[in-house]
């Protein structure tokens, strides 16, 4: 069965300093990957995704994530973080084979900015 | 921002008591979803419709059912409610099947005491 894993359910970085959360998933056939965004109260908002195009792919907001098959990860990246991309995150794979087609998430990482 | 809103944003009810939450679409889609929301688990899928009057079970289907009799709404139905239905619910759509990404509502906050 697919699975996605984030390693870390908490993540705190200063202002300016790089962001990096972490997603591995499991999988044998190749997947199609998201990385959606939650603010306080609200609902999931996609922040970017890979569908076997460009391995680097760029989001919203300065995030990109890439992916490396031998590693069977996609983490997200920022360069500098804001005070303002304090949110939860969450990962997710859906399975390009098989009829399920199902989105499957991971339990989300909480990022902290710390001023 | 997609088009979806869901009623009512927050509820508290009792023991043994049904619930419907209502989601609407403006956007035409043909697959919509609901979710629920808990720490540490993510969001974990309940049912989803691919059409009016088709629907399908998700990861954690027990003690909920769904309807959707016009393609912009979606209800999800709790015959009796539990506490362990206490969770934020999610409903989302999207324009294709699998392959294709999610848009998501703001959240049902459901509270059963």
């Amino acid at each position: 069965a697919q699975s996605v894993t984030q390693l870390g359910s908490h993540v705190s970085v200063s202002e300016g300093a790089l962001v990096l959360l972490r997603c591995n998933y499991s999988s044998s056939v190749p997947p199609y990957l998201f990385w959606y965004v939650q603010y306080p109260n609200q609902g999931l908002q996609l922040l970017l995704k890979y569908t076997s195009a460009a391995t680097l792919v760029k989001g919203i907001n300065g995030f990109e994530a890439e992916f490396k098959k031998s590693e069977t990860s996609f983490h997200l990246t920022k360069p500098s973080a804001h005070m303002s991309d304090a949110a939860e995150y969450f990962c997710a794979v859906i399975l390009t084979s098989g009829s399920a087609r199902q989105l499957t998430f991971g339990s989300g990482t909480q990022l902290t900015v710390l001023p | 921002d997609a088009g979806i809103t869901q009623s009512p944003r927050h509820k508290v009810t009792e023991t043994g008591t049904p619930v419907t939450l209502r989601c609407h679409q403006t956007e035409n889609h043909r697959y919509m979803y609901w979710y629920r929301q808990d720490p540490g688990h993510g969001l974990r899928l309940i049912h989803y419709s691919y059409g009016v009057k088709d629907t399908d079970k998700g990861e954690v289907s027990d003690g909920y059912s769904v309807s959707r009799s016009k393609t912009e709404d979606f209800l999800l139905t709790l015959e009796s409610a539990t506490s362990s239905q206490t969770s934020v619910y999610f409903c989302a759509i999207s324009e294709r099947k699998g392959l294709y990404e999610q848009y998501f509502g703001p959240g049902t906050r459901l509270t059963v005491t």
